[in-house]
């Protein structure tokens, strides 16, 4: 079967650096995303990582380890806005459909 | 604006009813998906289409009866609703039916059953 972790909060100081992890198990694999939800909203699309490695976009960073099962998001220097719920999910087995995390709710402290 | 836009976006309504809620996306993409998200915040699919054919049914009561007139438009219909179906509803679309496509959400539908 599947399962995703994600720690379920964190708390962060703005300006400062969080990374935010998440482990899986599956037998295939077809990618992992991550996406961010803000109290009351919709996700929204962050990050695709398909192979190994660390992948920048601005203050955002998302690194994947494939042979460990293990992918985090790195936030850096933290906004008040970056405070929401960050959302780990991958392919399921059968490529139709995504396997999402409960998420993990930032809070962010002046 | 190109967007995916659901409506309502809050829905009160007592047990027993039936209630529609619509979806529609200007993004030209072929699959569009039905998300039930709960209280604990763990987002579930419920349907998927594909250029208005289903490709996803989930474990998702009968009661519950998904309509695709065409690629850009995707419906959920709920008959005799029940307190557990109180949840937020996400219309979503992609590209393409393959998992590995990004999703693009509308901004949910607050249903809550009395």
């Amino acid at each position: 079967g599947q399962n995703i972790d994600q720690p379920t909060e964190m708390t962060a100081t703005e300006g400062a650096i969080v990374q935010i992890n998440c482990t899986y198990q599956t037998s295939g694999f077809n990618g992992l995303f991550w996406y961010q939800q803000h109290a009351g909203e919709a996700p929204t699309f962050l990050s695709y990582n398909v192979l190994d490695g660390l992948e920048e976009k601005g203050r955002f960073s998302s690194f994947l380890s494939r042979s460990k099962g293990y992918s985090y998001l790195l936030l850096k220097e933290l906004q008040m806005k970056d405070s929401a719920s960050y959302l780990c999910a991958l392919p399921a087995d059968s490529n139709y459909q995504l396997i999402w995390g409960a998420g993990t709710k930032l809070i962010i402290k002046p | 604006d190109t967007a995916v836009s659901q409506t309502p976006k809050y829905l009160v309504t007592q047990m027993g009813n039936d209630k529609s809620i619509k979806c529609e996306q200007n993004l030209g993409h072929d699959t569009m998906y039905w998300y039930k998200q709960d209280s604990k915040k763990f987002l579930k699919i419920m349907f998927s289409y594909n250029n208005k054919e289903l490709i996803i049914n989930e474990t998702v009561p009968n009661r519950f009866s998904p309509k695709s007139p065409d690629k850009a438009h995707l419906n959920l219909h709920i008959n005799s609703l029940e307190l557990g179906d109180s949840a937020v509803y996400f219309c979503a679309s992609s590209p393409f039916s393959g998992a590995d496509s990004p999703l693009h959400f509308g901004n949910g539908t607050r249903l809550t059953v009395t």
